[in-house]
């Protein structure tokens, strides 16, 4: 079965300073990656995915993430943060043997300061 | 406008006192599904449903039921509520991963059991 480790439980950023939250997953062929996004009081909004090709992925809101495979990786990037950057990251697997399963990380909390 | 609605968003019970929290969708998407979301834990499958009437456990089953009737809806019931039900709750529909989609989320229920 398919898991997800976000290390990071809360990061706090000031505004206009690059931002970087870690993902890894453990799965045994190349799995489906997303990350999501939960502003306060809201629901998830996908913010990018990644199921095959350019290991670059570009998401919404200036994100990027990057699939490395000889780490089990897929890190969600920002170069310069804004203050409505802060809310709850979730990094998500699925299984491509798998297709009904949805894994998600504990969650990044973003703290961005002035 | 593709959308995922929950209802209530809100709730306060007392144990024991039957409830259900109701999930509609209109992409005419087969998958569903019920996540709980709790601090340091993220989002956990709580019940699945991969079309009409085909309905599976996820990660947290116990003290929750399902159905799926028709293919838009997506109830959840607690028939006796216990204060370790005391959650966020979020209902995603999608299609199947192998096809690039993603996971729609409604804005989820916050329930109390007292």
């Amino acid at each position: 079965a398919q898991s997800v480790t976000q290390p990071d439980i809360h990061i706090t950023v000031s505004e206009g300073a690059s931002l970087e939250l870690r993902c890894n997953y453990s799965y045994g062929a190349t799995p489906y990656l997303f990350w999501y996004v939960q502003s306060p009081g809201q629901g998830l909004q996908l913010l990018l995915k990644y199921f095959s090709g350019d290991t670059l992925v570009q998401g919404i809101k200036g994100f990027e993430a990057e699939f490395k495979r000889s780490q089990s990786s897929f890190n969600l990037r920002k170069p310069s943060v804004h203050w409505s950057d802060a809310a709850e990251y979730f990094c998500a697997v699925g299984a491509r043997s798998n297709d009904y399963k949805l894994s998600f990380g504990a969650g990044t909390t973003v703290t961005v300061r002035a | 406008e593709a959308q995922v609605t929950q209802n209530p968003r809100y709730l306060i019970t007392v144990t024991g006192k039957k409830l259900t929290v109701t999930c509609s969708q209109n992409m005419n998407h087969e998958y569903m599904s019920w996540y709980r979301q709790d601090p340091g834990l993220g989002l956990r499958q709580i019940y699945y449903s991969m079309n009409v009437e085909v309905t599976d456990k996820g990660d947290v089953p116990e003290g929750y039921k399902v159905s799926r009737k028709e293919k838009r809806n997506f109830p959840l019931i607690l028939e006796s509520p216990s204060p370790n039900q005391t959650s966020l709750y979020f209902c995603a529909s999608r299609g199947p991963l192998r096809v690039n989609t993603e996971a729609f989320f409604g804005q989820g229920t916050r329930l109390t059991v007292v």
